[in-house]
C-alpha cells in the first residue's frame, strides 16, 4: 500500500530555520499537507500543496515539493518555541478519499 | 464556520468494560466522517470512515466498531475493552467533494480522547 515517511526528531535553536522532510510512495499524488498537533490536541492543518506546484509559501512556512523524487519539506523560519509540536506529512490517497500519515516529527526547539 | 466536537476529553476505563466515544461535526452537511488511533509515541492508525448514514467502512480488523445513527454524528464503541486499546482517539471530517480551492480534502480534527485502559 501507500506508505509516507519521516524523521522522528528534529532539535532546532530558537530563531534558527527548522527543515522536516517528508517522502512518499504514491504516484498519484495530488495533495500534499502538513499538520501540526500539540501535546494532547488534535491535529491542526497547517498548509498544503497542490502536486503541479514546487513550492508554497505562507508567512513563515515554506514548503517545498520534488514530485520526480517523491520528497516533500516544510521549513519554519526563525522557529520560536512555541513551534514545539509534532509534525505529520499527510498524502491524499484520492481513489480513497483518505489521508496517508506519516509517523510524525517531534520539532524541539531550545533556547 | 465548521466545528467539530467530541468527548470526552479524557476516559479511564477497567479491562472488560463498554466504550463509546461520541463526536459531532456542525456547519456543514454529508461530511466524509474518520476515526483515527494514535497510541503513545506513534502515528495515526486509520480505524473507521464513513461516507455517509450508516455507510461505515473499518481499516483494521479490531475490538471496536463504529456507527453513524446521523448525518453528523459518528461514534466509536466496544463492547468489551482490551489493555490494547489504550490510546489517543481522534475524530475527524473532510468534505465529500475534492476541490482545488478548499485544498483538496483535507482532514479536520477534534481535540481528541486519551483513553487509558487499567
Amino acid at each position: 500500500g501507500e506508505d509516507v515517511e519521516q524523521s522522528l526528531f528534529l532539535s532546532v535553536r530558537e530563531g534558527d530555520s527548522s527543515v522536516i522532510n517528508c517522502t512518499y510512495t504514491d504516484s498519484s499524488s495530488t495533495y500534499l499537507y502538513w499538520y501540526k498537533q500539540e501535546p494532547g490536541a488534535g491535529l491542526q492543518l497547517l498548509t498544503y500543496i497542490f502536486s503541479n506546484m514546487d513550492m508554497k509559501q505562507d508567512q513563515r512556512l515554506t514548503v517545498l515539493l520534488n514530485k520526480k523524487d517523491k520528497h516533500l519539506s516544510l521549513r519554519i523560519a526563525d522557529t520560536q518555541t512555541g513551534d514545539s509540536a509534532i509534525y505529520f506529512c499527510a498524502d491524499f490517497s484520492g481513489g480513497y478519499n483518505k489521508l496517508i500519515f506519516g509517523a510524525g516529527t517531534r520539532l524541539a526547539v531550545h533556547p | 464556520s465548521q466545528t467539530i466536537h467530541q468527548w470526552p476529553a479524557t476516559l479511564v476505563q477497567p479491562v472488560g468494560s463498554p466504550l463509546s466515544l461520541e463526536c459531532t461535526v456542525e456547519g456543514t452537511s454529508n461530511p466524509n466522517l474518520y476515526w483515527y488511533r494514535q497510541a503513545a509515541g506513534r502515528g495515526l492508525q486509520l480505524l473507521f470512515y464513513s461516507v455517509g448514514i450508516g455507510q461505515i467502512s473499518s481499516e483494521v480488523p479490531q475490538n471496536l466498531s463504529a456507527s453513524r445513527p446521523q448525518d453528523r454524528q459518528f461514534i466509536l464503541s466496544s463492547k468489551k475493552l482490551l489493555l490494547s486499546d489504550s490510546g489517543f482517539y481522534l475524530c475527524a471530517w473532510s468534505w465529500v467533494s475534492f476541490t482545488r480551492d478548499r485544498g483538496g480534502s483535507p482532514l479536520h480534527f477534534g481535540n481528541g480522547t486519551r483513553l487509558t485502559v487499567t
